[in-house]
């Protein structure tokens, strides 16, 4: 089945510097890679997500490239903010229900 | 607020018990998931329903089972607890059909102590 590591498991970044998290898939039928924000107690949150048929998308500080050959993928925020802190998820999935897997996160913290 | 609903919010039960989490997908949705995030764990996936029918299934113990019902909610039972289920339970829903996974939207989710 479905593997994804995540790397680094905790980051901590001044407040203005970029951050950015990788993840690696294991499954090459996996076409779908979203990111999810989840702060304390909270519910994940989608931030961004790419298809398998693109290789890079951005959404104002936030964006996503994948490297569907090296089945890597990842999770760049510049202009960090203190509200940016929260743990990552990122996550491979593929058609017809195949491989639901969720990354193990990385913890996030936006220094001041 | 992402459309999502879950009851109960949280649940204190004795090991050895049966509950039940129910879930509400966004209006429209046909499709519905569990997964199981343990203390400062990641979210493991469970189980997967579209449209009334098991679509997926993940690493959901035996002791567990699920049902989506023609209104399309879900229902989450969990029974012979043991202290390791405790955890936060959250349901998603999407607008999956025909193999074209889409955006997963989570519930606010259930948090389980089993004492």
């Amino acid at each position: 089945g479905e593997n994804v590591e995540q790397h680094p498991s905790t980051l901590s970044v001044q407040e203005g510097d970029s951050a950015v998290i990788k993840c690696t898939y294991s499954d090459s039928a996996s076409n779908y890679f979203p990111w999810y924000k989840q702060e304390l107690g909270k519910r994940p949150q989608l931030i961004i997500d790419i298809r398998s048929n693109v290789g890079e998308k951005k959404d104002q500080r936030i964006a996503v490239t994948l490297n569907k050959t090296a089945k890597h993928f990842s999770l760049h925020i510049t202009e960090t903010q203190p509200e940016d802190s929260a743990v990552y998820f990122c996550a491979a999935m593929g058609n017809y229900g195949q491989n639901f897997v969720f990354g193990p996160g990385t913890r996030l913290s936006v220094l001041p | 607020d992402s459309g999502v609903t879950q009851t109960p919010k949280h649940l204190i039960t004795a090991t050895g018990q049966r509950v039940t989490l129910r879930c509400s997908p966004r209006s429209g949705d046909l499709s519905v998931y569990w997964y199981q995030q343990s203390l400062d764990q990641g979210l493991q996936f469970l189980i997967q329903y579209y449209n009334g029918e098991e679509r997926a299934k993940g690493n959901i113990l035996e002791r567990f089972s699920a049902q989506q019902f023609p209104d399309l909610h879900s229902e989450l039972n969990l029974s012979s607890l043991e202290l390791g289920d405790s955890a936060l339970y959250f349901c998603a829903s999407s607008s999956w059909d025909r193999g074209r996974e889409e955006t997963q939207y989570f519930g606010p989710g259930t948090r389980l102590l089993v004492l």
